[in-house]
């Protein structure tokens, strides 16, 4: 089956980065577009960035724009998220989703187990 | 961006039925986005339950179903089991392409 593992997760101090990264294994990894969803503790989902099968398209949520780079290596069947300026409310789950559609909208039809991203001085 | 609407809870004994709503706008489910379903257990990832408005993938239940009209979806469980105990989350597109989610709505089994 289908299975994307995050890694890069930690503690980091308000003002800080953190690059997280996304393994795909058990499918086409560039065949396919890639998400990030995040959800704060207690929390609900949130969609944080999207990008196409070829790179070529790139979406952020308004809540991190400006502050984030989405990318992917195709010949590692990695997705990356560099997270920068990151405050305490960016603490969360931060997970790696693939995409799927319909005819009419795209869905996240697999999800890695997370990796937890703690931003306190 | 805002999140579609869901109760945040719904409970039911063994065997009943439960519907959880999902409330959009013209701007998201009302435009006529497809509207998809993810189940969440304590501690783990989301997993689809339900894509394309109505579609189990493959390994969900039929006693699982969705159904999507105007502004709003719905998701019901019928014949409601233990292991239903979890968060359920609705997800559609906004004009802006992008993924945009329900507020969430615990289920409970008493």
């Amino acid at each position: 089956e289908v299975q994307l593992v995050e890694s890069g997760g930690g503690l980091v101090t308000p003002g800080g980065s953190l690059r997280l990264s996304c393994v795909a294994s058990r499918f086409t990894f560039s065949l396919y577009s890639m998400n990030w969803v995040r959800q704060a503790p207690g929390k609900g989902l949130e969609w944080v960035s999207g990008i196409t099968s070829s790179g070529e398209h790139i979406y952020f949520s308004d809540a991190m724009k400006g502050r984030i780079t989405i990318s992917r290596d195709d010949a590692k069947n990695s997705l990356y998220l560099q997270m920068n300026d990151l405050r305490a409310d960016d603490t969360a789950v931060y997970y790696c989703a693939r995409t799927d559609c319909t005819t009419s909208s795209c869905y996240l039809d697999y999800w890695g187990q997370g990796t937890l991203v703690t931003v306190s001085s | 961006q805002s999140a579609l609407t869901q109760p945040p809870s719904v409970s039911g004994a063994p065997g009943q039925t439960v519907t959880i709503s999902c409330t959009g706008s013209s701007s998201n489910i009302g435009a006529g986005y497809d509207v998809h379903w993810y189940q969440q257990g304590p501690g783990t990832a989301p997993k689809l339950l339900i894509y394309g408005n109505n579609k189990r993938p493959s390994g969900v239940p039929d006693r699982i179903s969705g159904s999507r009209s105007g502004t709003s979806a719905s998701l019901a469980i019928t014949g409601l089991q233990a292991d239903d105990e979890a968060d359920y989350y609705c997800q559609s597109y906004d004009d802006s392409l992008n993924y945009i989610f329900g507020t969430g709505t615990k289920v409970s089994v008493l």
